[in-house]
């Protein structure tokens, strides 16, 4: 692995499933980031974790829940998916020392 | 509330320069990140600037001036591979990014 990768690709999924997208790096980096992103908005940030063990809410959290059991990983979960969660996400990450966020390649996500 | 403002959408022509403008107001201010993101892709950064002036790195620029909320950034000798949408995005007192909703640059031929 090199970076950020985030799986699935892209997803349809039916209104009322549960989801979980997949986001995994490799560069030790403590602080990690969920992001949308909605034609016409900037990136609004869903959850965020400075460090393993500890989350934090962002400005768009309700329906979506995360969690960060080691320093690599970092799950977002819709628990039970709407047509308004459909949109692009983001997962991104920095070191608490450094001043730019790395990105990885996205999930596209429909909600039937 | 927090706002970062910048142009929808701006068209220049190869060769040349563009300077796309970020206006911002947010609660409190550690720094203003500039990134590029090609159509179907991840943002990449491209400038950081935390005190005020300017930032140069190749073709690219970025200014800053924290009294007045505003940045730009500065393209030269445009290419075709430039058009891309621009995110400004300003880093809170939280330490949080609040993004501009992009400025979508076309370069014509």
């Amino acid at each position: 692995i090199a970076g950020i990768t985030q799986a699935p690709t892209s997803q349809i999924l039916a209104a009322g499933r549960r989801m979980t997208l997949r986001c995994t790096q490799d560069m030790r980096h403590n602080a990690m980031y969920w992001y949308r992103q909605d034609l016409g908005l900037g990136l609004r940030l869903i959850h965020y974790s400075n460090t393993a063990g500890t989350t934090g809410k962002g400005e768009v959290p309700d329906g979506y829940s995360v969690s960060r059991a080691n320093t690599d990983d970092f799950p977002l979960t819709l628990a039970s998916a709407v047509p308004s969660q459909t949109s692009v996400y983001f997962c991104a990450s920095s070191d608490s020392g450094e001043r730019e966020q790395f990105f990885g390649p996205g999930t596209r996500l429909t909600v039937l | 509330g927090q706002n970062i403002d910048q142009p929808t959408e701006m068209t220049a022509t190869e060769g040349a320069i563009v300077q796309i403008n970020c206006t911002y107001q947010t609660s409190g201010f550690n720094g203003l990140f500039w990134y590029q993101q090609h159509a179907g892709e991840a943002p990449t950064f491209l400038s950081y600037n935390v005190l005020d002036g300017l930032e140069e790195k190749g073709r690219f620029s970025s200014f800053l001036s924290r009294s007045k909320g505003y940045s730009y950034l500065l393209l030269k000798e445009l290419q075709m591979k430039d058009s891309a949408s621009y995110l400004c995005a300003v880093r809170d007192s939280n330490y949080q990014l609040i993004w501009g909703a992009g400025t979508k640059l076309i370069i014509k031929p």
